[in-house]
């Protein structure tokens, strides 16, 4: 029962750097979401999307881009990293939404960016 | 735009003592409310949430919280703390809006037990 599977969970870049992270879930679920994790400021929502094919910004978009060709997985696009990028990302999915039923999180990805 | 609020960044409580964990929202028209727990190395998990009807709502492991509109408040507690239940603790709202929801969460309060 894999549930939502992120990779990779370490990844150090270094400034100017591009890369991918990864997010799949085997539930079916219609909502995913990506949160990146800070001390001291909890998660907050990068991007979210309802369904394939659909996509909206969260609360922190700027340098991140994302797309949802199909239900199961998710991509989080980094494409010119910062250092103020390092952080640990979460993927979450949930059945409809988190109103109406609970997120379901990966284990995290730790990102450095050097 | 709804807020929360966690007051504590850090509570420590003895093994069997009383466990109370506070939050506190801002939002123009009653919310969803929500706590989920992250123990190390992993990702969040539901403990429990509000949505409506009764106030009290009993989540997994012992845990429970009460809606109090008048106070703005979604006061996590469990009564007597086990080693197992060390871990960082999010109280999160979400808005209304079907279809295009999202979950404001607080900072967090990592929970330590005291032998």
């Amino acid at each position: 029962n894999a549930g939502v599977t992120q990779t990779p969970k370490f990844q150090v870049l270094k400034t100017g750097q591009s890369m991918t992270l990864q997010c799949a879930q085997d539930m079916n679920h219609e909502y995913m979401s990506w949160y990146r994790q800070d001390p001291g400021m909890g998660l907050r929502l990068i991007h979210y999307s309802v369904g394939a094919g659909i996509t909206d910004q969260g609360e922190v978009p700027n340098g991140y881009n994302v797309s949802r060709s199909t239900t199961e997985d998710f991509p989080l696009r980094l494409l010119s990293a910062a250092p103020s990028q390092t952080s640990v990302y979460f993927c979450a999915s949930s059945p409809r939404g988190p109103n109406t039923g609970e997120l379901f999180f990966g284990e995290g990805s730790r990102l450095t960016v050097l | 735009a709804q807020s929360v609020t966690q007051l504590g960044s850090h509570v420590s409580v003895s093994e069997g003592a009383l466990v109370l964990l506070r939050c506190n929202y801002s939002s123009s028209v009653p919310p969803y409310l929500f706590w989920y727990v992250q123990y190390p190395n992993q990702g969040l998990q539901l403990l429990l949430k509000y949505t409506t009807g009764a106030t009290l709502v009993k989540g997994i492991n012992g845990f429970e919280a009460e809606f109090k509109k008048s106070e703005t408040s979604f006061h996590l507690t469990k009564p007597s703390a086990h080693m197992s239940d060390a871990a960082e603790y999010f109280c999160a709202v979400s808005d209304l809006d079907f279809g295009n929801e999202k979950l404001t969460f607080g900072t967090g309060t990592r929970l330590t037990i005291i032998p």
